[in-house]
């Protein structure tokens, strides 16, 4: 069963269209998180959920919008794709908050290629 | 807020060699500091970390290494193999906050030749 799961795998599409990303989650956690990973490999935290609610909104352009229907789902739509938007997108989960941990278990990605 | 630093950004190692990767973080209340790997093409996946309450922790050929004081922890990875070839990632959290934050440093590729 795979614990945490991204649609598409791969999305290339026109500067200008929007577009969305989904994913999904079954390990029961409450709380899930969008990344982008640029052509340098560094990872950024973009949006955080916990049990629906926002809870980690970064420094992003108002064209990127998270939206959680439920804690098991997290999707990102994102408006006006732009050159720059060409990324692998993360969708990650983690355990419940506590004192001792907070592992994150991430999709396999979505490579967005933007022409 | 918090600011971590990771180096080197790529290590070439020969087989059967030791690595290490190093990072910094900025903010004394992070308590908890995962490393990840992420292979080519695939998903970053947690290998190891460790908790500000303990200085040293060991996973067959992998530890991980924190001082408090200086606010840095390493990696060390023993006797290298080829499939030890990936992306590492260190991260810093403040667990008793509200967020669960991961900030990752800027990555280390790690070459291991056979």
């Amino acid at each position: 069963d795979t614990a945490v799961s991204q649609t598409p795998k791969y999305l290339v599409t026109q500067m200008g269209n929007d577009k969305s990303i989904k994913c999904e989650q079954n390990l029961g956690h409450d709380t899930m998180y969008w990344y982008k990973q640029d052509s340098k490999k560094f990872l950024k935290i973009m949006f955080s959920y916990n049990n629906k609610e926002l809870i980690i909104n970064e420094t992003v352009p108002n064209r990127f919008s998270p939206k959680s229907p439920d804690k098991a789902h997290l999707n990102l739509h994102i408006n006006s794709l732009e050159l720059g938007d060409s990324a692998v997108y993360f969708c990650a989960s983690s355990t419940p908050r506590g004192l001792w941990s907070n592992e994150q278990f991430f999709g396999p990605g979505t490579r967005l290629t933007v022409l | 807020g918090e600011n971590v630093e990771q180096h080197p950004s790529t290590l070439s190692v020969q087989e059967g060699d030791s690595a290490v990767i190093k990072c910094t973080y900025s903010d004394s209340a992070s308590n908890y500091f995962p490393w990840y790997k992420q292979e080519l093409g695939k998903r970053p996946q947690l290998i190891i970390d460790i908790r500000s309450n303990v200085g040293e922790k060991k996973d067959q050929r992998i530890a991980v290494t924190l001082n408090k004081t200086a606010k840095h922890f390493s990696l060390h990875i023993t006797e290298t193999q080829p499939e030890d070839s990936a992306v590492y990632f260190c991260a810093a959290s403040e667990t008793s906050g509200n967020t669960g934050k991961l900030i990752f440093g800027q990555g280390t590729t790690l070459q291991v030749k056979p």
